[in-house]
């Protein structure tokens, strides 16, 4: 059974760094693209990024370049995406997906999300 | 303001049938682009229902229908029941932002 579990939920404070990861289980984790996807409170959903689990290639939605960063670690199937500097504006439910195909990764319908993680971030 | 619109809130009798809308452009559905549909149950991550214009993944009801004709898409729900109440995104490719793109999402009530 393919299963994303991701990191629980987090507070910090402006400014403050944080990663936050999201496990693959049940498929061959370096075969496909995992992505990330927030949630403001109320709102509804948009695109992050996403990266290549085994090459690592990576593509960034033009608004959040440059203020996240997505990883892997392949030794454990483990996607990560991390802020240097929290801003208030970035509380949201972050949730990782797998879209369902390894080559029109970008095309194709988001079979597999996981349990989300909600990030506070308050003075 | 999300790039594909849907309305905020549709509503329906059980064993009703209820429609929502998602709108989108040249960039994306009018550019040849799938519709893929999410449910989101309340407190619940989403979750896929509808993928490539109008497939059910195994274990979706065939109560629940996608089609897709230009630049407009819709999901079709027939025999509503209680438990369809939850909250119902779109989701495309757009060439513009080289991305996913979602719907704001609509909340379906079942009076």
């Amino acid at each position: 059974e393919v299963q994303l579990v991701q990191s629980g939920a987090e507070v910090r404070k402006p400014g403050e760094s944080l990663k936050i990861s999201c496990q693959g289980s049940g498929y061959t984790f370096t075969n496909f693209w995992i992505g990330w996807v927030r949630q403001m409170p109320g709102k509804g959903l948009e695109y992050i990024g996403i990266m290549h689990a085994g090459d690592s290639e990576t593509r960034y939605s033009p608004s959040l370049q440059g203020r996240v960063t997505i990883s892997v670690d392949k030794s454990t199937s483990t996607a990560f995406l991390q802020w240097s500097s929290l801003k208030a504006s970035d509380t949201a439910m972050y949730y990782c997906v797998r879209p369902s195909s390894a080559y029109d990764f970008l095309l194709s319908e988001l079979d597999y999300w996981g349990q989300g993680t909600l990030v506070t971030v308050s003075s | 303001q999300s790039v594909l619109t849907q309305p905020p809130s549709v509503s329906g009798a059980p064993g009703q049938r209820v429609t929502i809308s998602c709108t989108g452009s040249s960039s994306n559905f009018g550019a040849n682009h799938d519709v893929h549909w999410y449910q989101q149950l309340p407190g619940s991550a989403p979750k896929l229902l509808i993928y490539v214009n109008n497939n059910r993944p195994s274990g979706v009801p065939d109560r629940f229908s996608g089609s897709k004709s230009g630049t407009s898409a819709s999901l079709a729900i027939s025999g509503l029941q209680a438990e369809d109440e939850a909250d119902y995104f779109c989701q495309s490719y757009d060439n513009a932002l080289g991305g996913w793109v979602f719907g704001g999402g609509t909340k379906l009530t079942v009076l």
